[in-house]
């Protein structure tokens, strides 16, 4: 029981290059989230998805795309990487009784 | 305006001893959760405790306990007999309103940095 997996773990971009973020999940949770985490701030949500085949925008979209690939897989896509994109980028996924939130590992994103 | 406020930046504690780390939330919605989530230097984000707005006792995993006290809206986080272990970012965190498309919306506040000293 892995929890939630994300690759890479580390990334570096040139400005304008495209990349997606991989997350899943083998704890059977119907939502998952992407958030980013900048330098003396908590998390912010990017978007997410709250059961297969639906995604919608959190607080912080503009830039990114996502897919919920099924219900394990849930990919974040950076089309054209900005410097303001270098951040942290963590994934989560819920259960339901409490919506408590498990994290993946998260992947460092360095934008030149 | 900020729904989760933490307002130590850092804190120091002595090895043993017990330290607590302030939380206040503001809301206006009847039913919320409250968590609690440790980051340590190698930077995943662990789950320690959960406290529901409907729940009448105080939250408590081992060494953690929630401080919840809903009239002033806070949700204190203490750490009894602090280890080493425990020096990291603690992020405390609430699952508001239903988002548009299901789930729910949860906001973190900006993390305390805890210090254990020897």
């Amino acid at each position: 029981n892995a929890g939630v997996t994300q690759t890479p773990k580390f990334q570096v971009l040139k400005t304008g290059q495209s990349m997606t973020l991989q997350c899943a999940q083998d704890m059977n949770h119907n939502s998952m989230y992407w958030y980013r985490q900048d330098p003396g701030m908590g998390l912010r949500l990017i978007y997410y998805s709250a059961s297969e085949g639906t995604t919608d925008k959190g607080e912080v979209p503009n830039g990114y795309n996502v897919s919920r690939l099924n219900k394990r897989e849930f990919s974040l896509r950076l089309e054209s990487a900005a410097p303001s994109q270098t951040s942290v980028y963590f994934c989560a996924s819920s259960e339901g009784t409490t919506d408590t939130q498990y994290f993946g590992p998260g992947t460092r994103l360095t934008v030149l | 305006a900020q729904k989760i406020t933490q307002t130590q930046p850092g804190m120091f504690v002595q090895e043993k001893e017990a330290v607590t780390l302030d939380c206040t939330y503001d809301t206006s919605d009847q039913s919320y959760g409250l968590f609690w989530y440790k980051q340590p230097s190698s930077g995943e984000m662990i789950f320690l405790i959960y406290q529901g707005s409907y729940d009448e006792q105080n939250a408590t995993e081992g060494r953690y306990s929630l401080n919840f006290q809903k009239a002033r809206k806070s949700a204190n986080l203490v750490i009894s007999a602090s280890q080493l272990g425990d020096s990291a970012m603690y992020f405390c965190a609430m699952r508001e309103g239903a988002l548009n498309t299901g789930g729910f919306k949860t906001i973190f506040g900006a993390g305390t940095r805890l210090f254990v000293k020897a």
